[in-house]
């Protein structure tokens, strides 16, 4: 049973570019959340996903926007890249969407570098 | 809003050595309370978690209890070998509401020497 998958492993941009990041969560799951890391920090919320609609988010601009698609996986575009947005994106799976307590399951993250 | 403090590392530890990282919280209400582990190249793990007040997470010879009234929430193990080095994260989420909003500690990195 494939866990969470993210793609690409590493990415290198250019100050003004846009990314696309892509997860795929592990089976059974239907929810995502994206997470980002940055050097020596914990991981940061960015937003969460379910049923196709963004359901929270946390305090990241609008240039951080997401999509999930009808088998459950998702991804996380940035526009306009800073280098500040140089990090580790990671993705988090679980199943249920009923404010109940459930186990997020993580994938290796995606290396972005903003040059 | 949440946050999550944990105590300063790194931590260099013999092998055998007893493990403590402090972890503590401000939130309001009830929170959950996880303990996560990042291996080199890997991502987050679920370590162990307590979802109420004097809940004792355990895992792997971990522990954790979550102490509402000095709100924290530390992880100890005795005998730490050096398959433990790996970085420590705290975190908490509130629920209801369709909420799983994780808020994470900075985290603490474990050497564990031979």
């Amino acid at each position: 049973d494939a866990g969470v998958t993210q793609s690409p492993t590493h990415l290198i941009k250019t100050r003004g570019q846009q990314v696309t990041l892509r997860c795929s969560p592990k089976s059974g799951h239907d929810t995502v959340s994206w997470y980002q890391q940055a050097l020596g920090q914990g991981p940061q919320f960015i937003f969460q996903y379910y049923e196709e609609e963004e359901r929270q988010r946390g305090n990241f601009p609008d240039r951080f926007s997401g999509h999930q698609f009808p088998n459950y996986s998702s991804e996380l575009n940035v526009n306009a890249l800073l280098l500040g947005d140089s990090a580790l994106y990671l993705c988090a799976s679980s199943f249920g969407f009923d404010g109940g307590v459930h186990e997020q399951y993580f994938g290796p993250g995606t290396r972005l570098t903003v040059t | 809003g949440d946050s999550v403090t944990q105590m300063e590392g790194p931590v260099t530890l013999s092998e055998e050595a007893f493990l403590t990282i402090n972890c503590t919280y401000t939130a309001t209400g009830y929170p959950s309370l996880f303990w996560y582990v990042q291996y080199p190249g890997e991502g987050l793990q679920l370590l162990l978690k307590a979802t109420k007040a004097d809940d004792k997470g355990s895992n792997k010879g971990f522990e954790a209890t979550y102490r509402k009234e000095t709100t924290s929430f530390h992880l100890e193990k005795g005998s730490v070998q050096v398959s433990d080095s790996a970085v420590y994260f705290c975190a908490l989420s509130r629920t209801g509401a369709g909420s799983y909003q994780l808020t994470f500690g900075k985290g603490t990195k474990l050497s564990v020497i031979p």
